[in-house]
């Protein structure tokens, strides 16, 4: 399988701490995206990072990106509440153009 | 806009029964999606249409047809649904181009009894 694999699968942290989730991933990739999802809806797109770039900002939102060693990291600081959710990377492979392959997910809770 | 929208919400079907999962986006997007879900899993790629009137298959095409039937809708057809087909399936959209970011739907949640 392409997919990618998440880590860790769940994540349970004070409001406030910050939150790191990684991914990894096994071809080479034009570009990768992280997505939330809430309980129960649909996904939503937070940040893309693309292969020739190597870390990415967006509010608190930090996304890493190694290529040598296929893996990237989403740092959430400053968790809030809100937070609470479900995290997917999502992958676009360089040999199959614009087919994403999603990551098991890892489950964060934040507590208030 | 509405975005992507997906209908029905929620359908039980007995194993055997066949069943039109329906999709429409408002974006003029290019490129539209079906992915299943599964429990405590991330989202698979079932089948995939890059432009209106072409269709590929992705990682779980088995046991499943699609329809692009204008610009707008994509259409996922089950023809004889299996218990292994429960699942939530999700509806996306994208302009097309590389790299861009995918619209969801809702989600359709299937139980096949």
């Amino acid at each position: 399988s392409q997919q990618g694999e998440e880590d860790p699968q769940a994540l349970s942290i004070q409001e406030g701490e910050n939150a790191t989730m990684n991914c990894s991933y096994k071809t080479s990739i034009n570009n990768l995206q992280w997505y939330r999802q809430n309980s129960g809806r649909g996904l939503v797109h937070l940040i893309l990072i693309r292969s020739n770039e190597r870390e990415k900002h967006s509010g608190r939102l930090r996304v890493t990106l190694d290529t040598s060693k296929k893996s990237s990291s989403l740092l959430i600081t400053a968790s809030r509440a809100a937070d609470t959710a479900s995290y997917f990377c999502a992958t676009d492979p360089i040999y199959n153009f614009n087919k994403f392959y999603f990551g098991s997910g890892t489950k964060l809770n934040v507590k208030p | 806009n509405a975005g992507v929208t997906q209908t029905p919400k929620f359908q039980v079907l007995k194993t055997g029964q066949s069943m039109t999962l329906q999709c429409a986006q408002d974006m003029n997007h290019n490129s539209m999606y079906w992915y299943r879900q599964d429990p405590g899993m991330g989202l698979r790629l079932i089948y995939y249409s890059a432009s209106e009137g072409t269709t590929d298959k992705g990682e779980v095409p088995n046991g499943y047809n699609v329809s692009r039937l204008n610009k707008r809708e994509f259409s996922l057809r089950l023809e004889s649904a299996a218990p292994s087909q429960t699942s939530v399936y999700f509806c996306a959209s994208n302009g097309g181009n590389p790299g861009e970011t995918q619209y969801f739907g809702p989600g359709t949640r299937l139980l096949v009894l």
